[in-house]
């Protein structure tokens, strides 16, 4: 149980266009999901918190209007780089937790790459 | 939020037991202590969190030490498929506290065959 699905696995975007990725609980109700972004031999950072029905909250430096975060449902959370650029290429991640429980749960990441 | 410390690599060999530490001294009373792991090209894993007493799972076990200033994560017997980034990481409680998990650079596990 507590599966984190993200989508998609990778992706490859031309310079200038704005890329969704999608990360979804697919067997529980997560009003609060996480967006992490890591870039080769770093660790993960945490770009922002999710939270259903709101705004999301960004963490400092982290450019709200580039990274635009929709948590439209609880289970669902959608990040969208704007106006992609080659230093926006990383790994991205989402997280959630399922209320109640202790564990975080992680989707398998998305490879972006801006061309 | 809280900081922890960690050697940045380790090494160890097939089927023997590893012990990984983690120093965390500015713990505060209601903070928890997790661990989860990175393969590569992957979102990282739960393997374990507790609070005061030490907690065993199919996975691994954590000890934690009695003034909480640190903890190590114990697997018995290592596996190449345990070869990982494991990153151990403070939570606050979940009333009143952050919830978010803010990694560390966590440590480099190379078991050999």
């Amino acid at each position: 149980g507590a599966v984190v699905s993200q989508h998609p696995s990778w992706v490859i975007c031309k310079s200038g266009t704005s890329v969704k990725i999608e990360c979804r609980s697919l067997d529980f109700q997560a009003t609060t999901m996480f967006w992490y972004r890591q870039f080769p031999k770093q660790s993960l950072m945490l770009m922002a918190t999710s939270n259903e029905g709101s705004k999301a909250t960004y963490e400092q430096g982290v450019e709200k209007d580039k990274f635009l975060i929709n948590h439209a449902s609880l289970t669902l959370s959608t990040l969208t780089v704007t106006s992609a650029h080659p230093e926006d290429s990383s790994f991205y991640i989402c997280s959630a937790k399922p209320w109640g429980k202790g564990r975080y749960t992680f989707g398998s990441g998305t490879r972006l790459t801006v061309v | 939020d809280a900081k922890t410390t960690q050697p940045n690599s380790m090494e160890s060999n097939e089927e023997e037991p590893v012990h990984l530490p983690c120093n965390h001294s500015t713990i505060s009373g209601t903070d928890y202590i997790h661990w989860y792991r990175q393969l590569p090209s992957q979102g990282p894993e739960y393997v374990i969190h507790g609070l005061t007493s030490n907690v065993n799972n199919r996975m691994a076990s954590l000890a934690i030490a009695e003034d909480r200033k640190s903890s190590t994560l114990i697997l018995h017997r290592a596996t190449l498929r345990d070869a990982a980034v494991y990153y151990c990481i403070l939570r606050g409680a979940p009333q009143g506290g952050s919830e978010k998990l803010v990694f560390g650079k966590g440590t480099k596990l190379t078991v050999n065959p």
